[in-house]
């Protein structure tokens, strides 16, 4: 079945760096990947939308200055966490919705943990 | 608006008793309804997806779930719960026409008591 992979699944840093996060689809085209956050014990929050050569779409309240997203080809969609604090610290999944239309699945990502020193 | 409500944010029950986690969602539209299971310090993983076909769906590990639209609930059932079965689970609703966008119930947290 289609596959999702991202990379790092973990990640440290010092605070004020910024750490980038990648996410592929493995066997198939993503014109359309999520970013979710998940805090310890809680569902999926959706970050961001990303959109194949255009621009993301951020949900209410999430910085886009700081949660910076690229969406260069059909395969490959980039988080990058810019200026990173100990607040950023959480686990990142992306997703790529599989099919056509809204009954297509979402295919997530491993994760990536974020620890920021 | 639409929102998916999962009851029971801990579920407990003994190796070999029935599983039984629960999701009802609100949408104006009939919704695409999908069951996910997460193991820790992974992304998630589709366990079942009811599309407007058959009302009872059947996915993986022995799971299935069951669309009622008179009760707007999409609860998923086990027959014999497995050890390896302890998980956290997310029912998730897609609604027509809206894109790619997913919502997310709050999740519930099974565990199986050897």
């Amino acid at each position: 079945g289609a596959v999702v992979s991202q990379h790092p699944s973990r990640v440290i840093c010092k605070s004020g760096t910024s750490v980038k996060i990648e996410c592929r689809s493995l066997d198939f085209q993503a014109t359309t990947m999520f970013w979710y956050r998940q805090f310890p014990k809680q569902s999926l929050m959706l970050m961001a939308t990303s959109n194949e050569g255009s621009k993301a779409t951020y949900e209410q309240g999430v910085e886009k200055d700081k949660f910076l997203i690229n969406h260069a080809s059909l395969t490959l969609s980039t988080l990058t966490v810019t200026s990173a604090h100990p607040e950023d610290s959480s686990f990142y999944i992306c997703s790529a919705r599989f099919g056509q239309g809204d009954t297509g699945e979402l295919f997530f990502g491993e994760g990536s943990r974020l620890t920021v020193l | 608006a639409q929102s998916v409500t999962q009851l029971g944010s801990h579920v407990s029950v003994s190796e070999g008793a029935l599983v039984l986690l629960r999701c009802n969602y609100s949408s104006s539209v009939p919704p695409y309804l999908f069951w996910y299971v997460q193991y820790p310090n992974q992304g998630l993983q589709l366990l079942l997806k009811y599309t407007s076909a058959a009302t009872l769906v059947k996915g993986i590990n022995g799971f299935e779930a069951e669309f009622k639209k008179s009760e707007t609930s999409f609860h998923l059932t086990k027959p014999s719960a497995h050890m390896s079965d302890a998980a956290e689970y997310f029912c998730a609703v897609s609604l027509p026409n809206t894109g790619n966008q997913f919502y997310f119930g709050t999740g519930t947290s099974l565990t199986v008591i050897p």
